[in-house]
């Protein structure tokens, strides 16, 4: 089957750093997504990688292993809007897009 | 570029009525559109597959003749709830896939559905 493993919820300081890993299996792969969700919000896109490596922009980064199955998002100089729940989905073989359940990061100042 | 609206955003209906939604890709045409749920605190889920032209392909689980959708032009999809019930209340959320593109989709807002 297809899975995509996310922790259910983290917390983090103001300006500090945070890493929330995703782990997948899927029936094929053409790449991996990262969205960040705001309650009663539509998920709004942060990355996307299809190689392995990290993909900076700004204060997220993104990492990806296609042989470990794993992605990382990592957020930089945090702030208080940045408390949202990040969702990581993955395109499989028929560019259908697999959803983890999303981690809710929590601020705190 | 890239907006994709829905329209009403939030809507509040009594058991047993039907309720339209409305996606629109706003600048650009979408061949594929997708419709999702989406429960408190959980993810979304993907309830069906939309195609200009075609009949949806619809997920497990997903009852096709009460979640009616029609994707009659590359730039709008609509979602029918019929027949809806309390349980059917959810944030239902679509995303608009551009033409000639496999792995772009771009979200609306989202429409909050309440059902008394």
């Amino acid at each position: 089957g297809q899975n995509i493993d996310q922790p259910t919820e983290m917390t983090a300081t103001e300006g500090a750093i945070v890493q929330i890993n995703c782990t997948y299996q899927t029936s094929g792969f053409n790449g991996l997504f990262w969205y960040q969700q705001h309650a009663g919000e539509a998920p709004t896109f942060l990355s996307y990688n299809v190689l392995d490596g990290l993909e900076e922009k700004g204060r997220f980064s993104s990492f990806l292993s296609r042989s470990k199955g794993y992605s990382y998002l990592l957020l930089k100089e945090l702030q208080m809007k940045d408390s949202a729940s990040y969702l990581c989905a993955v395109s499989d073989s028929n560019y259908q897009l697999i959803w983890g359940a999303g981690t809710k990061l929590i601020i705190k100042p | 570029g890239a907006v994709v609206s829905q329209h009403p955003s939030w809507v509040i209906c009594k058991s047993g009525t039907s309720v339209k939604i409305e996606c629109r890709s706003l600048d650009f045409q979408a061949t594929t559109m997708f419709w999702y749920r989406q429960f408190p605190k959980q993810s979304l889920m993907l309830m069906a597959t939309s195609n200009e032209g075609s009949k949806a392909t619809y997920e497990q689980g997903v009852e096709k003749d009460k979640f009616l959708i029609n994707h009659a032009s590359l730039t709008l999809s609509t979602l029918t709830v019929t027949s809806a019930h309390p349980e059917d209340s959810s944030f239902y959320i679509c995303s608009a896939r551009p033409s000639g593109k496999e792995i772009e989709q771009f979200f609306g807002p989202g429409t909050r559905l309440t059902v008394l």
